[in-house]
């Protein structure tokens, strides 16, 4: 089945040590999502890729950045985690083109962050 | 500016009792989508439909069916027979043309069936 997949399921680390988290994917589309989710609150896009033009939100912190080498993976990178980056982090994918704004999102079962 | 209102923040309700989720939206755009998802324990989300402003028909999917009226704003989703599978978190979402592929999301309305 076409998918994306989230590694590692579940990530501690230590604060101020860098993590990254991975997505890849086999529906073969060309955006790419890295959203972070605390408890009890609504997804939060962090930033996006149309192809490899990378989108980053206005109030996205510094301290997260993002690579995509190719079409089927991308990573979130955390360069000094704090406390208060501990939270559910979700990639999803959907079809891009001109007008493509309505093809749904999907994700991947997400990577919940801890932070000691 | 658009926004997306899920005024429900938790429904309980007791298996086979039909519910019905609230999404109220606004936007400036003459061209948008709305999107239901669902967020069970586990954590995924799973896109469950997709309607766009110029369809105002209403769907149906075995026990689920969105009622889209533009009049009111209002994209309400209606569980029928509900079943403990169904407990989960239910995301309303709007995508307005040219918005780069950002979905502005409702806060999320935490249903729970109990058996």
């Amino acid at each position: 089945d076409a998918m994306v997949i989230q590694n590692p399921r579940y990530q501690v680390t230590q604060f101020g040590k860098p993590v990254t988290l991975s997505c890849s994917q086999t529906l073969n589309h060309n955006v790419m999502y890295w959203y972070q989710q605390k408890s009890s609150q609504a997804p939060k896009l962090l930033f996006h890729y149309y192809d490899k033009d990378f989108n980053n939100e206005a109030d996205t912190p510094d301290n997260f950045q993002s690579r995509r080498p190719n079409t089927s993976f991308c990573f979130l990178d955390i360069r000094s985690p704090g406390l208060g980056d501990a939270a559910m982090y979700l990639c999803a994918t959907s079809r891009g083109g001109v007008g493509q704004n309505y093809q749904p999102q999907h994700f991947g079962d997400g990577t919940r962050l801890s932070i000691l | 500016a658009q926004k997306v209102t899920q005024a429900q923040t938790e429904i309980s309700v007791v298996e086979k009792e039909d519910v019905t989720l609230d999404c109220v939206y606004e936007t400036r755009d003459t061209t948008y989508y709305l999107f239901w998802y669902k967020q069970p324990p586990s954590g995924e989300l799973v896109f469950l439909i997709r309607r766009n402003s110029f369809d105002e028909q209403n769907e149906i999917s075995g026990r689920y069916s969105w009622n889209f009226q533009k009049s009111t704003s209002s994209f309400n989703f209606t569980i029928t027979a509900s079943q403990v599978v169904d407990s989960a978190v239910y995301f309303c979402a709007l995508s307005e043309e040219g918005s780069n592929y950002q979905l502005i999301w409702g806060a999320g309305t935490k249903l729970i069936i109990k058996p």
